[in-house]
């Protein structure tokens, strides 16, 4: 089953904050998550791995809470390029080989 | 270093024809991936490939065949298009399963 993001979109101020969720049905072994621009390919963010093991950028933050099988990021001090759609990418077999994508929470930042 | 290159960019086939994409990494990954992209949702995996010869089947296979003809190309098949497989595909690659996935810059396709 596909996860749940929310919200599904946001508009922010510049340095204003923001969390999106990702929720699923299933047990989770790890999450991923990307940024993708319009008109262009997606970009990767972070990885969250059971146990608490992050591998990602230093600005940006995220958290994964295994029992409530959730993940939620976090934008803080928002910037003009945090715009985009994001994606939680979920692995529900522990290999990370196959990962079920969510529909996306579209955030933009104004001035 | 381009990354992971796709070509075509777009394309236009009348129901019933075949074609194949193509997808090239010069970044020495074992791991490769096709995707498709539909409007207002999150990327699919059509097939994913953990080394040179070796093909698994993803959420959507149906209607595609895929090759991985070496470490580098891993390429996309559609024997005979539909238009239910309009829709953006995206390939990436990386260096295992644990690491990010680097994305070309998508194909749009569509099909009459």
């Amino acid at each position: 089953q596909q996860p749940v993001q929310s919200p599904q979109a946001v508009i922010l101020r510049e340095g204003e904050d923001a969390v999106i969720n990702c929720s699923s049905s299933k047990a989770l072994y790890s999450v991923h998550w990307y940024r993708q621009k319009h008109g262009e390919a997606p970009v990767f963010l972070m990885i969250l791995l059971k146990g608490g093991e992050q591998k990602g950028h230093d600005k940006i933050s995220a958290s994964f809470n295994e029992k409530k099988q959730q993940s939620s990021l976090y934008l803080t001090a928002s910037q003009l390029s945090y715009s985009g759609t994001y994606f939680c990418g979920t692995d529900h077999t522990g290999t990370a080989s196959k990962l079920t994508f969510g529909t996306g929470t579209r955030l933009q930042v104004t001035l | 270093n381009a990354g992971v290159t796709q070509t075509p960019k777009f394309q236009v086939l009348k129901t019933g024809q075949s074609m194949t994409l193509q997808c090239a990494q010069d970044m020495n990954h074992n791991s490769m991936y096709w995707y498709r992209q539909d409007p207002g949702m999150g990327l699919r995996l059509i097939y994913y490939s953990a080394s040179e010869g070796t093909t698994d089947k993803g959420e959507v296979p149906n209607g595609y065949n895929v090759s991985r003809l070496n470490k580098r190309e891993f390429s996309l098949r559609l024997e005979s298009a539909a238009p239910s497989q309009t829709s953006v595909y995206f390939c990436a690659s990386s260096e295992g399963v644990w690491a990010e996935q680097f994305f070309g810059p998508g194909t749009r396709l569509t099909v009459l």
